[in-house]
This record gives C-alpha cells, sequence and structure tokens, in this order.
C-alpha cells in the first residue's frame, strides 16, 4: 500500500516552453502532498507543500510565478514549470502521506527535467 | 551546521558484509526517524520508520534510535550488491512539522 504515482518520469523540453508533472497518491487519499527536488548528489530540497482545496505554501527561495501546484483533488497534485531555463534541470520529487499526521512520508518515484 | 549530519560516504564493502550508517541531528524535538533508500534516478523507498527510542528489526534491516546521544543507525546484515544504493535518514518533530534529511550515504556492496 501507500503507492504515490509520478508522471512522466523523464521529460526534455525547450527553453521558454512549460512542464506539467503529474503526482497521484493510487491506493489513499492525500490532503497534503509535497514537491521537493533534487540536485546530482545532493539531498532533497522541499520545494512546496501543496494542499488540497487552497494554495500551496512555498519555501524560501522558491518563486512561486515559476513553480506553479495546482492540487485539486485528494489523489492529484500538479506542477508546472513555467518559462523553463536550462537551471530549472533537476530531478523533481513528490511525496505524500497515507495517514496524515505521523504517518511517514512515501515518495514518487521522481521525474527527470532537461530543459534545453 | 546542518541540523541533520550523514557522512557521504562512499561506503564500500563486500558481499555479506554487515554495513553501518548512521546520523546525528541537533534538534532533540525529533521524535520520529525514518530510513529512506534511493537508487540512482528513482524517488527514495521506506526502508524503516521508528518512534522515540530504541531498536525496530525488519527482516536484514535493523533500524536504531538513541535520543540521548542524538544519534541513529541503520544495520544491514549480509548485504547484497543490490543494497547498493544511497540511504537518507530523515526525522520530524509530529504531525504537521516538515521532515528534514541527512545528505544521504552512498553505500556500494561488491559482490
Amino acid at each position: 500500500g501507500a503507492v504515490v504515482s509520478q508522471h512522466p518520469s523523464w521529460v526534455i523540453c525547450k527553453s521558454g516552453t512549460s512542464v506539467k508533472i503529474e503526482c497521484r497518491s493510487l491506493d489513499f487519499q492525500a490532503t497534503t502532498m509535497f514537491w521537493y527536488r533534487q540536485f546530482p548528489k545532493q539531498s532533497l530540497m522541499l520545494m512546496a507543500t501543496s494542499n488540497e482545496g487552497s494554495k500551496a505554501t512555498y519555501e524560501q527561495g522558491v518563486e512561486k510565478d515559476k513553480f506553479l501546484i495546482n492540487h485539486a483533488s485528494l489523489t492529484l497534485s500538479t506542477l508546472t514549470v513555467t518559462s523553463a531555463h536550462p537551471e530549472d534541470s533537476s530531478f523533481y520529487i513528490c511525496s505524500a502521506s497515507p495517514g496524515g499526521g505521523n504517518s511517514p512520508l512515501h515518495f514518487g518515484n521522481g521525474t527527470r527535467l532537461t530543459v534545453t | 551546521q546542518k541540523e541533520v549530519e550523514q557522512d557521504p560516504g562512499p561506503l564500500s564493502v563486500p558481499e555479506g558484509a554487515i554495513v553501518s550508517l548512521n546520523c546525528t541531528y541537533s534538534n532533540s524535538a525529533f521524535q520520529y526517524f525514518m530510513w529512506y533508500r534511493q537508487y540512482s534516478r528513482k524517488g527514495p523507498e521506506l526502508l524503516m520508520y521508528t518512534y522515540s527510542s530504541g531498536n525496530k528489526e525488519d527482516g536484514r534491516f535493523t533500524a536504531q534510535v538513541d535520543k540521548s546521544s542524538k544519534y541513529i543507525s541503520l544495520f544491514i546484515r549480509d548485504s547484497q550488491p543490490s543494497d547498493s544504493a544511497t540511504y537518507l535518514c530523515a526525522m520530524y518533530v509530529g504531525a504537521g512539522n516538515m521532515l528534514t534529511f541527512g545528505g544521504g550515504t552512498r553505500l556500494m556492496v561488491k559482490p
């Protein structure tokens, strides 16, 4: 149980275009999902907390107008990288907790974004 | 100083060895502790989840938490080449609090 599915697993796009990444909780409902970014050989960096039915909460230094988050249902959150630039190339990972509260986070398999 | 410290490695061991992975932390309020395994180009996979001090065993994996020393460990018995991955420790205070990760230790188990 507690499966988090992320799509696509990799994407290549041109500078200036937008890319949408989907994160789904397959066997549980998640009022909150989290989006992380990971650079090579580094740990995960929390970008934002996605809240179902309300605005996302962004971490300091993360541009909310660049990284649009929508959490329209209890099983789906999307991250849209707008006007992508090569420096946005990274590994993006979403996560969610099946029980809320003190249940551990489960992660999707990540999306590798390459902006050319 | 980082809130959670973890030796980045790489740690190289022969197949069958016992592996010890460790994290130290500075925030005494942390109560929930996790170990994740992350293969290259994949998301982290939850291995162990423990609350407060003590030991927890699951197959070849044992997690230990020593809150008095602010030190947690993950032991892997009879290590296999398939255990080669990056291991991340993570912890948080309680419900609604953010997860704090260590930097990860890269483990290589050689056949």
